[in-house]
This record gives C-alpha cells, sequence and structure tokens, in this order.
C-alpha cells in the first residue's frame, strides 16, 4: 500500500464547475500536507498547504482535512482550461521529519471549454 | 527573485556513462532537496541536505549515486555507472530551514534518457 494515495485521474471537469481531488495517507502521526500543482513536462509548485482539520480556502481554491479519517481534500471552484494539470498531494510524516515530503501519483484534472 | 536553477534540462547517455546534474538553490534557502520523478508518479526524496550536510540520504541508492554540496550553496547529483532504469526527470529544490511553512520550491528540473 503506498502511503499517499490519489485518483490518477484523468478527471474530465467543465469549465465553470467545482473540480474535487482526494487525498489519503496511512501514516496517522502526519502533521502537514500540502497540494502541489505540475504542468505537464513543467515541475511542481504549491497551491495550498494544510495543518488542522477544517476548511482553508485561498481564492478558487479551498483544501480540507480530516485527520480521523486520514484524507485531505482540494476543491477548485470556477474551474478555469488553465486549471488543467496534474494535482499532486503531499504529506509530511513527523514533525522530526521535516522536509521529508511523501508525494502522491498525482490526479490529472482536464478543464473543458 | 532568481529560483532554483538546474542543468542540463536534458541529457541522453548509453547505459554504463556516467552523468552529473547540478542545482543552484534560491538565495538563502538552506535546505536542498534532489527528487526523482518517473513518468506518471510523484516525486520522491533522494537526498536531502541541510547547508552541507546530508541528513537524509536512506533513499539514494549509494552503489551508483553520490550527491554532494559544498559550501552549503550550489549540489551536484552524479550517477555512474547509469542503468537504463534510472530514466527520469531529476528535481531539485530548496527550502528555507525547518520551522516555515514547508514550502518547496522546485527547479524545471533535468530529464535523463539512458539509451
Amino acid at each position: 500500500q503506498k502511503e499517499v494515495e490519489q485518483n490518477s485521474g484523468p478527471l474530465s471537469v467543465p469549465e465553470g464547475a467545482i473540480a474535487s481531488l482526494n487525498c489519503t495517507y496511512s501514516d496517522r502521526g502526519s502533521q502537514s500536507f500540502f497540494w502541489y500543482r505540475q504542468y505537464s513536462g513543467k515541475s511542481p509548485e504549491l497551491i495550498m498547504f494544510i495543518y488542522s482539520n477544517g476548511d482553508k480556502e485561498d481564492g478558487r481554491f479551498t483544501a480540507q482535512l480530516n485527520k480521523a479519517s486520514q484524507y485531505v481534500s482540494l476543491l477548485i471552484r470556477d474551474s478555469q482550461p488553465s486549471d488543467s494539470a496534474t494535482y499532486l498531494c503531499a504529506v509530511n510524516p513527523t514533525t522530526d521529519s521535516w522536509g521529508k515530503l511523501q508525494f502522491g501519483a498525482g490526479t490529472q484534472v482536464v478543464v473543458t471549454p | 527573485e532568481a529560483g532554483v536553477v538546474q542543468s542540463p534540462r536534458y541529457k541522453i547517455i548509453e547505459k554504463k556513462q556516467p552523468v552529473a546534474f547540478w542545482c543552484n538553490p534560491i538565495s538563502g534557502h538552506n535546505t536542498l532537496y534532489w527528487y526523482l520523478q518517473n513518468l506518471g508518479q510523484g516525486p520522491e526524496l533522494l537526498i536531502r541536505y541541510e547547508n552541507e550536510e546530508a541528513v537524509d540520504d536512506s533513499q539514494l541508492p549509494k552503489d551508483r549515486f553520490s550527491a554532494e554540496r559544498l559550501k552549503g550553496v550550489d549540489s551536484t547529483l552524479k550517477i555512474q555507472p547509469a542503468e537504463l532504469g534510472d530514466s527520469a526527470v531529476y528535481l531539485c529544490a530548496s527550502s528555507l530551514r525547518q520551522g516555515s511553512s514547508g514550502e518547496l520550491f522546485f527547479g524545471e528540473g533535468s530529464r535523463l534518457t539512458v539509451l
């Protein structure tokens, strides 16, 4: 079992709709959670990070964390064609291994006009 | 502000040949990482440096891979000899010290093809 699991997709989303991405992790002691966006042939770039249970909003993006259920999700509202990319979920397992992010394989999102 | 710079962007070599990748992190970032990314997969950590000290190299295949970060700035990742399975993108990233948000800033990557 992989430590960070994501649906590979592709997730096809009509322009203007909400894209919902999910991620589960195996290490119950994980402390911090990140969503990176990666365009084809480019390097990952951070979209959001979340540490506490609940929702965190930043513009059109909302990250949701539920530590009891060991999942983190990302919502993209009013999806745009420029949101078409692979979204990587990353988990920092424990506070004493800072920077040792474990990445999921990513979910490909395709926003159709 | 300049981002993380990597070179070369692309490299094609024959198997059993050596190859080296270079990384210059963002100025002031003490932590430097080398990640390996296979097609369709997320990045996997190879080695992490705090200044010039390798604090986590448990995932680095030490029989053929080596890395150094002299003077705590630039870093070089070397593979000798390369194998077919080493074909991948090698990503360098940097971040501020522990206690920051933990955001990693990635370079554009070095894409290696081993024939």
